[in-house]
């Protein structure tokens, strides 16, 4: 069974720059997340999506920072401008529906974003 | 607010000796607490869970980890430290809320193993 699989791996760009990055999540697995790991640190929650639906995003900075998912299966974070605190790791994640998982998530490899 | 604390942010150990990460936690009700490993560029890789029943949890690699409820501790162990067990190690907890739920992290511990 294929994991959660993400591109691109890395991404250099320079500041007020566009960038998005993909995600495809494990199959059937509802839900889907987006972290973000900034260097020495632990992973945060950026948004949570059940299906199609962003239930928390309550910490994406939605002045420059977007995603989707609009069909419940691979999803897309944006960013724009990037700003040089962009720079750090952007990791994808899902889990199956919530009334049949005992909690453990399932990551990808992770975007490392370098904003210069 | 929920949250889990890793006090110590590396861990120097032998190869062959025992080793053990710390991890304390604050939740409200029963804590589902994980386990996770990451690798130099790489994701994190599950390690192990406890949801309820016995306190001793045992996981891949040969890890396990020792869930005591009145010292709110999850504390990862292995009798013997590999050289290979080198790498980032975080404790998390289990929030659910808003139909599902998500982990919170804490910050690491970075695990050394020398020959």
């Amino acid at each position: 069974e294929a994991g959660v699989v993400q591109s691109p791996r890395y991404k250099i760009i320079e500041k007020k720059q566009p960038v998005a990055f993909w995600c495809n999540p494990i199959s059937g697995h509802n839900t889907l997340y987006w972290y973000r790991q900034n260097l020495g640190q632990g992973p945060e929650l950026l948004i949570r999506y059940e299906n199609e639906e962003a239930v928390d995003d309550s910490q994406l900075p939605k002045d420059r920072f977007s995603a989707e998912r609009l069909k419940g299966v691979d999803s897309t974070l944006k960013i724009q401008p990037a700003e040089l605190g962009d720079s750090a790791v952007y990791l994808c994640a899902s889990s199956p529906n919530v009334h049949s998982s005992t909690g453990e998530l399932f990551f990808g490899e992770g975007s490392r974003l370098t904003v210069l | 607010a929920q949250s889990v604390a890793q006090p110590e942010d590396q861990v120097n150990v032998a190869e062959g000796n025992p080793l053990t990460v710390k991890c304390t936690y604050s939740v409200s009700g029963n804590p589902y607490l994980f386990w996770y490993v990451q690798y130099p560029n790489r994701g994190l890789q599950f390690l192990l869970k406890y949801i309820t029943g016995d306190n001793l949890v045992k996981g891949s690699y040969g890890f396990e980890a020792e869930f005591n409820k009145s010292q709110t501790s999850f504390h990862l162990k292995k009798p013997s430290a590999l050289v290979s067990d080198s790498a980032l190690y975080f404790c998390a907890v289990r929030v659910l809320y808003n139909q599902g739920g998500k982990l919170i992290f804490g910050q690491g511990t970075e695990l050394s193993v020398k020959p």
